[in-house]
């Protein structure tokens, strides 16, 4: 059963730019959600969808966005990105519309110079 | 609104010994715990977890935490540290409803594993 796969699994870009990331859950994981993890602020929860709706959005401007397809897979956005904005994105789906059924992917390891 | 606190941001013991890592949350509902573990460059793998039920939960790797309601704590513990353990160790917490599938995380303990 495959796990969690999220694309690319590291991204360079220049701060101005945008950039989308990718998340293709595991096979019938229909919630997705979105994690910030930073050496200064740790894990911060971005947000989670749950068949294509947004559920639940933690606290990050608005430059920050997602979606979810039909097929749960999932993208987000970060537009105009600025240095601090550097990060590992993490990703995690589960079966239901809890939290203690997840599994999360590699991440995609995003650098703003 | 959840917190989780985890004492010591670095933790040290030698190969064979006991592996006890803190964590202590605060939650205004009957909270669900998880410990996660990452490696290098790795995503968070799930540990173990609780969320009903018997307060001390097994997991994977010899794993074992205990859910104390009384001290807020959900502290991990494995009697015989491997190299193998070596990594950042995340306690998380969840509201058992409403807002359940946001975990709230701390701020991680790096286990280190001495030969």
């Amino acid at each position: 059963k495959a796990g969690v796969t999220q694309t690319p699994r590291y991204l360079i870009k220049t701060r101005g730019q945008q950039v989308t990331l990718s998340c293709s859950p595991i096979s019938g994981h229909r919630s997705v959600s979105w994690y910030q993890q930073t050496p200064g602020q740790g894990l911060q929860f971005l947000f989670e969808y749950f068949s294509e709706t947004q559920r639940n959005k933690g606290n990050f401007p608005g430059r920050f966005s997602g979606r979810q397809f039909s097929n749960s897979r999932s993208e987000m956005n970060v537009s105009t990105l600025e240095l601090g904005d550097s990060a590992l994105y993490l990703c995690a789906s589960s079966l239901a519309e809890t939290a203690w059924g997840y599994t999360f992917g590699s991440g995609t390891r995003l650098t703003v110079v | 609104a959840q917190s989780v606190t985890q004492l010591g941001s670095h933790v040290s013991v030698s190969e064979g010994a006991l592996v006890l890592l803190r964590c202590n949350y605060s939650s205004s509902v009957p909270p669900y715990l998880f410990w996660y573990v990452q490696y290098p460059n790795q995503g968070l793998q799930l540990l173990l977890k609780y969320t009903t039920g018997a307060t001390l939960v097994k997991g994977i790797n010899g794993f074992e935490a205990e859910f104390k309601k009384s001290e807020t704590s959900f502290h991990l513990t494995k009697p015989s540290a491997h190299m193998s353990d070596a990594a950042e160790y995340f306690c998380a917490v969840s509201a058992s409803s409403g807002s359940a599938r946001q975990l709230t995380f701390g701020s991680g303990t790096q286990l280190t594993v001495l030969p």
